[in-house]
């Protein structure tokens, strides 16, 4: 098992541009989710799926856009990216014992 | 929804130093507690979890935390830290109905050799 994979491991956009981050997981998990990692405010959560088909606002949604296709893939899409942007995102997804399962995390630089 | 808070943001320990980590959450009803561990430039891995049951829970590599629920506490504990602790740590809380995860703003560890 790959466990859960993040695509792209870095990105820098300019104010304005859109983009994907991608997210794969290979663990038949119904539960994925999406955070931001900020310094000192910890990991907040943006957007979650309780499986296909299925999203939901998280604490801090704005500004993100989700889809949920399959179980495997939760992409997260910017819209317009903005210097707030900045941050590093992970994906995650939930076991049946309530284990989350991170990936590697992307780090998103917006100018 | 429930809320997690970490009071020590950063904790400088020398090595076989004891440490202890305070988390405070709030929330009334059935919890799920978390404590997962990031090094530096790696993701967060799961250090332990409290869903029931004995309410001294012990995780990998030496690490236990105690569930005191009148005090809606989970503090991670661990009595010889080593310099290959040096990382940040994060308390995390779901409500047993739900997967709405909430983590705290998470403390550093820097262990000196």
């Amino acid at each position: 098992n790959a466990g859960v994979t993040q695509t792209p491991k870095f990105q820098v956009l300019k104010t304005g541009q859109s983009m994907t981050l991608q997210c794969a997981q290979d663990m038949n998990h119904e539960y994925m989710s999406w955070y931001r990692q900020d310094p000192g405010m910890g990991l907040r959560l943006i957007h979650y799926s309780v499986g296909a088909g299925i999203t939901d606002q998280g604490e801090v949604p704005n500004g993100y856009n989700v889809s949920r296709s399959t179980t495997e893939d939760f992409p997260l899409r910017l819209l317009s990216a903005a210097p707030s942007q900045t941050s590093v995102y992970f994906c995650a997804s939930i076991g049946n014992n309530n284990e989350q399962f991170f990936g590697p995390g992307t780090r998103l630089t917006v100018l | 929804a429930q809320s997690v808070s970490q009071h020590n943001h950063h904790v400088i320990l020398s090595e076989a130093a004891s440490l202890e980590l305070g988390c405070n959450y709030s929330y009334g009803g059935t919890v799920n507690l978390f404590w997962y561990v990031q090094y530096p430039g790696q993701h967060l891995q799961l250090l332990l979890k409290y869903f029931s049951g004995d309410p001294l829970v012990k995780g990998i590599k030496g690490f236990e935390a105690e569930f005191i629920k009148s005090k809606f506490s989970f503090n991670l504990r661990k009595p010889s830290v080593q310099w290959s602790d040096t990382a940040e740590y994060f308390c995390a809380v779901n409500s047993g109905n739900n997967n709405d995860m909430r983590f705290g703003a998470g403390t550093r560890l820097t262990v000196k050799p």
